[in-house]
């Protein structure tokens, strides 16, 4: 079975300081797709990025980046110079083939992240 | 693009009673649309998929007479909490994808519906 994990809970920084949220996660597919979300205090999930198994090569967006190492199976997000609007519960997930057709998304516990002035 | 609404964003209701609640993609074709239940601080619990035109797929343990799905479009789906009770209070999220393919696609979500049952 398919299994996400976060180990960080809650991660507490102060305004500009760079964060790492790790993200371990276990699969027999040798085709799979990693994903990150955020999810702020308003409750929706939004959507930060898609990761295909053959595409190791790290990811930058902004102040957001992405470290992929299939050798440890580990899929960790960056958040440089960190801003107190990044304060949300950030998850990782992993897809699988769904019984239902489509991609069945198995979520991690979520890092809540708290960004204090 | 790719936006997912959710209506409505809150409802009370009295024990007893049935909730429906709309999923929809605002800008693009849904074939898959998946329902998620959120307990406070925890991680999101899949309940089941819906591929548009056909019978959702419940995840073990979930009720299908309890938590009826139907997705008559490529653009809607709703989730009908039937005879609600206390313990069905919940944030409630659906997400939709645009193939049914094993192609890691990904899921847009929408914004979520608390459920209070009284």
């Amino acid at each position: 079975a398919q299994k996400v994990t976060q180990a960080q809970t809650e991660i507490s920084v102060v305004e500009k300081e760079d964060v790492t949220l790790d993200c371990v996660y276990e699969t027999r597919d040798t085709t799979y797709y990693l994903f990150w979300y955020k999810q702020p205090p308003s409750g929706e999930l939004v959507f930060l990025i898609r990761r295909n198994s053959f595409d190791e090569q790290n990811e930058i967006s902004g102040r957001y980046s992405w470290n992929f190492q299939k050798s440890t199976s580990s899929f960790n997000f960056t958040i440089t110079a960190s801003q107190v609007v990044d304060s949300a519960v950030y998850f990782c997930a992993l897809s699988e083939r769904g019984a239902g057709g489509g991609n069945k998304l198995t979520f991690g516990t979520g890092t809540q992240l708290k960004v204090e002035l | 693009g790719a936006v997912v609404s959710q209506h409505p964003s809150w409802v009370i209701c009295k024990s007893g009673t049935s909730v429906k609640i709309e999923c929809r993609s605002l800008d693009f074709q849904a074939t898959t649309m998946f329902w998620y239940r959120q307990f406070p601080k925890q991680s999101l619990m899949l309940m089941a998929t819906s591929n548009e035109g056909s019978k959702a797929t419940y995840e073990q343990g979930v009720e299908k007479d309890k938590f009826l799905i139907n997705h008559a479009s490529l653009t809607l789906s709703t989730l009908t909490v039937t005879s609600a009770h206390p313990e069905d209070s919940s944030f409630y999220i659906c997400s939709a994808s645009r193939t049914r393919l094993a192609g890691g696609e990904t899921q847009y979500f929408g914004p979520g519906t608390r459920l209070l049952v009284l």
